[in-house]
């Protein structure tokens, strides 16, 4: 078990570009979950899955804001058309269904230039 | 819905004095409440966590929090600071059975020598 794992740790755009982050849970973790966190914040909420069904997104989560779980293993997040704006951590953390305590990947901290 | 209040951006001690880090919360159902810290470029580590049950916690590192439901406070508390206590620090509250986990803006622990 290598935790949660999430790539590119780094990524620099222009703005109006596309860009897709993956994410990796803990293998018997059915529940993933999104963050978005900006400089001096908490993170905050975006959208989680339980196994590979979207079950909740926040509205925080534009529509150029697209998450998939298809196998209900690994995630991806992609942002479209990004803005300045979107420039911040974006966080994934798993947990399984019985014990909280998420487990946060270390993060990929989106520039949009 | 629930929320955290932080109260202190910034805390600083000295290595080897008390580190009692201050959190207020928010919620119209018995909470679930969390501590993580974060260290730079990192993702968020769970410290502790309060579910249900005895309500003093103690976590990893050596800190432990104290669920105090008459005052709607969890605050964070290690008896002596080590330098690599440095860090950025979230408590977090969640309802049982609700996945938005909704964290505070952090506080900032320097740990002088």
């Amino acid at each position: 078990d290598t935790g949660v794992s999430q790539d590119p740790r780094h990524k620099i755009t222009k703005r109006g570009q596309n860009v897709t982050f993956r994410c990796d849970p803990i293998s018997e973790h059915n529940r993933l979950y999104w963050y978005r966190q900006t400089l001096g914040q908490g993170p905050e909420f975006l959208t989680y899955f339980q196994n590979e069904a979207q079950l909740e997104k926040s509205r925080l989560l534009s529509d150029r804001f697209s998450a998939e779980r298809p196998k209900g293993s690994f995630s991806t997040l992609e942002i479209q058309r990004t803005e300045q704006g979107d420039s911040a951590m974006y966080l994934c953390a798993s947990r399984n269904q019985e014990h909280y305590g998420y487990t946060f990947g270390s993060g990929t901290r989106l520039t949009v230039v | 819905a629930q929320s955290v209040t932080q109260l202190g951006s910034h805390v600083s001690v000295s290595e080897g004095a008390l580190v009692l880090l201050r959190c207020n919360y928010s919620s119209s159902v018995p909470p679930y409440l969390f501590w993580y810290v974060q260290y730079p470029n990192q993702g968020l580590q769970l410290l502790l966590k309060y579910t249900t049950g005895a309500t003093l916690v103690k976590g990893i590192n050596g800190f432990e929090a104290e669920f105090k439901k008459s005052e709607t406070s969890f605050h964070l508390t290690k008896p002596s600071a080590h330098m690599s206590d440095a860090a950025e620090y979230f408590c977090a509250v969640a309802a049982p059975g609700n996945n938005d986990m909704r964290f505070g803006a952090g506080t900032r622990l320097t740990v002088k020598p």
